[in-house]
């Protein structure tokens, strides 16, 4: 399978807990994409990464969230001190250039008790 | 905020044509209108886009009005298989990025 993978697929975690996602994009694709969705809502962009460089960060991306793509490969997004609004699922994208087609991963879905 | 709105649920027989609308009349000459759907639990799966022309591929055909305030997906043979949300998105250029705008999408049923 040569897609988006994410892992986990599902995480349970107690409140102020810090949990941490992976994304592998699609292999030669340099460009990768957070989004995150809510129940019964589009997803929502958080970040993106030019090869290894953050360019750009939604203001919903608080400071207890931090993203990394430490050799311009996979990614991992990390959530400090959850909180029960953090509960969602985060989806990864991935396309070859900036005007290029994004292609989803399957998500991670986490839940905050 | 989406630049598109579309209705919030349709049903469509099994085997017949589904037509989805979707309205973007704030749309700038230089934005693609694209086609995601997302079934139950799963990711966002790319369908088709267009930008002015017609497109057509081996899932589903995009047919865009000639002023570009609306669009509508066409499914040719609807299946069972084919239940989901489906999302209309206007690509917006920001900076260095261009950005995927989405609405609440259409729930698609299909019904046997």
């Amino acid at each position: 399978d040569t897609g988006v993978s994410q892992n986990p697929r599902h995480k349970i975690t107690k409140r102020g807990q810090n949990v941490t996602f992976r994304c592998d994009p699609i292999s030669e694709h340099n460009r990768l994409y957070w989004y995150r969705q809510t129940l019964g809502q589009g997803p929502e962009f958080l970040t993106y990464f030019q090869n290894e460089a953050q360019l750009e960060k939604s203001r919903l991306l608080s400071d207890r969230f931090s993203a990394e793509r430490p050799k311009g490969s996979f990614s991992t997004l990390e959530i400090q001190r959850t909180e029960q609004g953090d509960s969602a699922m985060y989806l990864c994208a991935s396309s070859l250039l900036a005007a290029d087609t994004q292609y989803f991963g399957p998500g991670t879905r986490l839940t905050v008790l | 905020d989406a630049k598109t709105t579309q209705p919030t649920s349709m049903d469509c027989a099994e085997g017949r044509a589904a037509n989805l609308p979707c309205n973007h009349s704030t749309i700038s000459g230089n934005e693609y209108v694209y086609w995601y759907r997302q079934i139950h639990s799963q990711g966002p799966q790319y369908i088709i886009h267009g930008l002015k022309n017609n497109e057509t591929n081996e899932m589903a055909s995009l047919i865009i009005t000639e002023d570009r305030k609306s669009s509508t997906l066409i499914l040719p043979h609807a299946t069972l298989r084919d239940t989901a949300v489906y999302y209309c998105i206007v690509r917006v250029s920001m900076d260095s990025n261009y950005q995927l705008i989405w609405g609440a999408g259409t729930k698609l049923i299909i019904k046997p």
